[in-house]
């Protein structure tokens, strides 16, 4: 299968600052690069779909000056996430997809703590 | 709107025996049906996937999943449970669209040595 890069794996930070997350297809090119957020024991939650070279669409209750989503190339997507306060603690898990048809494959997650 | 629904929790299955996770889906036209299982602390490894062609669809680790259309399911299956197969289990769902997956709530597998 394909691979998906993301970095870092893990970030420990003070509350107020922010964090870059990075999301790189290493072996494809991403049309289409999605980012999820899991809470302990539950489910992905969606919160952003972005195709490269365009804005980002957000999901519903997912505030977009809060969580940068940036597509910059067909191999890489980044999530910054600013003013970070310790409810935006929480594992965050990138996606890529090559094509409509194709399948979507996951990065490894990062997960943020913010003190 | 498209949805997933993994009905258990919790799955407990001796090595050795068969084991099956339950999965049933709602889309709107034909849906692309994607099962990942998730170890500790990592993303998701993609298992398999249907599209189109046959119903019962063999993927990785000996794992396969019968797409059942009338019965809207995608149950993911294995003939023989090893231990390294306890993890989480992710079903999920999208239309032919150029949408985003959406995801069941996930099932635990424990396989009891």
């Amino acid at each position: 299968g394909a691979v998906v890069s993301q970095h870092p794996s893990r970030v420990i930070c003070k509350s107020g600052t922010s964090v870059k997350i990075e999301c790189r297809s290493l072996d494809f090119q991403a049309t289409t690069m999605f980012w999820y957020r899991q809470f302990p024991k539950q489910s992905l939650m969606l919160m952003a779909t972005s195709n490269e070279g365009s804005k980002a669409t957000y999901e519903q209750g997912v505030e977009k000056d809060k969580f940068l989503i940036n597509h910059a190339s067909l191999t890489l997507s980044t999530l910054t996430v600013t003013s970070a306060h310790p409810e935006d603690s929480s594992f965050y898990i990138c996606s890529a997809r090559r094509g409509v048809q194709e399948t979507q494959y996951f990065g490894p997650g990062t997960r943020l703590l913010v003190l | 709107a498209q949805s997933v629904a993994q009905p258990e929790d919790q799955v407990n299955v001796a090595e050795g025996n068969p084991l099956t996770v339950k999965c049933t889906y709602s889309v709107s036209g034909n849906p692309y049906l994607f099962w990942y299982v998730q170890y500790p602390n990592r993303g998701l490894q993609f298992l398999l996937k249907y599209i189109t062609g046959d119903n019962l669809v063999k993927g990785s680790y000996g794992f396969e999943a019968e797409f059942n259309k009338s019965q809207t399911s995608f149950h993911l299956k294995k003939p023989s449970a090893l231990v390294s197969d306890s993890a989480l289990y992710f079903c999920a769902v999208r239309d032919a669209g150029n949408t985003p997956l959406v995801f069941g709530k996930g099932t635990r597998l424990s396989v009891i040595a």
